[in-house]
């Protein structure tokens, strides 16, 4: 059964704490990225990767890390330099480039709900 | 900055009416794609289409494109109570790998 999966579903932290985010999927995909989704609002890009040992930033980086140590796996750590970090956070895997090399679908796992108290 | 953006912000219709959604984007892109939301999940994919294309189709959705207005729609004909969701357009372009999303139109359809 393929697919994407995240965990955990519901995260609730400390103001000062670092905390990692799971991000697995087994579609053989070689792109992943992170998203940051606030209510009534699009999609903003966090980080991505198109090969393992490999990650770019994306629009909104600053306060998270990431790390790409084998094709399945993106972890996300929201740092304790994020200011305002409780948001819904989505991860994606893509298979890449296709025709005219622009970006195929991306597959979306179901989200953490990240909650600063 | 925000590459697509959708419009109506929200629509609200009855069982068996058409919904219409529109994406309007700044630059020229290689692909359009749709996206559905269903509250508190994550998105998923509804269709894609090319530069090169002016209108898809897959079941109740059609999605057609005009590369000289930098505009999509995406209509749902006989809409369902189960189509309510966000639905996001979502561009792409040559040589990049990432996709740029617009903020969404929330979708209720009531029995």
């Amino acid at each position: 059964d393929g697919g994407i999966t995240q965990s955990p579903k519901y995260l609730f932290r400390k103001e000062g704490q670092n905390v990692t985010l799971s991000c697995e999927q087994n579609l053989n995909h070689d792109a992943m990225y992170w998203y940051r989704q606030d209510p009534g609002q699009g999609l903003r890009l966090i980080y991505y990767s198109q090969i393992v040992n490999d990650f770019q930033k994306g629009d909104i980086a600053e306060g998270y890390s990431v790390s790409r140590e084998k094709k399945e796996s993106f972890p996300l750590t929201v740092t304790s330099a994020q200011k305002n970090p409780t948001a819904f956070y989505l991860c994606a895997s893509s298979s890449g480039t296709g025709a005219l090399r622009a970006i195929n679908e991306q597959f979306f796992g179901p989200g953490t709900r990240l909650t600063v108290l | 900055s925000q590459q697509g953006e959708e419009d109506p912000q929200a629509l609200s219709i009855q069982e068996g009416e058409n919904a219409t959604m529109n994406c309007s984007y700044k630059t020229s892109i290689n692909n359009l794609q749709w996206y559905r939301q269903n509250s508190g999940r994550g998105l998923v994919h509804l269709i894609l289409i090319r530069s090169n294309e002016r209108e898809k189709h897959s079941g109740r959705l059609r999605v057609t494109l005009d590369t000289s207005k930098k505009s999509s729609s995406l209509l749902i004909t006989a809409s369902r109570a189960a189509d309510t969701a966000s639905y996001f357009c979502a561009t792409g372009l040559s040589g990049y790998s990432t996709l740029t999303f617009g903020k969404g139109t929330m979708l209720l359809v009531s029995p």
